[in-house]
């Protein structure tokens, strides 16, 4: 069975610092990672996504995430947060051939503090 | 291109009412499923669609059915509600890629209070 982990219910981080998300996965075969992100009374938004291929991925608004085989890993980055960053951000793991089973972390919240 | 659509927005319902909770999307996407978000737990699926005519059961199906007659309709239907299914449902499209490498397109999603 595939889980993931977001070990963080909350992160601060202060606006202009650098923030991470980590998100830690168990999967059996090839992982499928994605971030998505939920602001105040809105659905799920995707951010970014690992098929294959490089380890670091770039997504939208300035995001990153890296993905580390061995620690199994897949942490979310941004060098600068921004206070408008502040949201809920779940990581994901798809698996399966045809229908994608997607299992969602329990999702962490974000706030930027001015 | 409205992507994923669900309605209602909010619904208050009581104790072993039924209700329809409605979405479509307009993507041609081949995969629909259906969420239920509750604190701490992240997202559960409760059913999904690869196509017209086939479904199947999440996480935590019971209490819930669904159909999928056309591509861009995927119902879910309470059929006696209980408060143990208050909660924010969210419906959401994939595209059929090459394994699971597609993301998911999430509607606004339904709040629902069960009292």
């Amino acid at each position: 069975a595939q889980s993931v982990a977001q070990p963080e219910d909350q992160v601060n981080v202060a606006e202009g610092n650098p923030l991470t998300v980590k998100c830690t996965y168990s999967v059996s075969g090839n992982p499928y990672l994605f971030w998505y992100v939920q602001y105040p009374n809105r659905g799920l938004q995707f951010l970014l996504k690992y098929i294959t291929g490089d380890n670091l991925v770039k997504g939208s608004y300035g995001f990153e995430a890296e993905f580390n085989k061995s620690q199994t890993s897949f942490h979310l980055k941004k060098p600068s947060a921004l206070v408008s960053d502040s949201a809920l951000y779940f990581c994901a793991v798809h698996s399966g051939g045809g229908y994608q089973k997607v299992t969602f972390g329990t999702g962490t919240k974000l706030q930027v503090i001015p | 291109n409205a992507g994923v659509t669900q309605t209602p927005k909010f619904q208050v319902l009581k104790t072993g009412q039924s209700m329809t909770l409605q979405c479509a999307q307009d993507m041609n996407h081949e995969y629909m499923s259906w969420y239920r978000q509750d604190p701490g737990m992240g997202l559960r699926l409760i059913h999904y669609s690869v196509g017209a005519g086939i479904t199947d059961q999440g996480e935590v199906p019971n209490g819930y059915n669904v159909s999928r007659s056309t591509t861009e309709d995927f119902p879910l239907r309470l059929l006696s509600a209980a408060p143990s299914q208050t909660s924010v449902y969210f419906c959401a499209s994939t595209r059929r890629g090459r394994g699971s490498n597609t993301e998911a397109f999430f509607g606004q999603g339904t709040r629902l209070t069960v009292v």
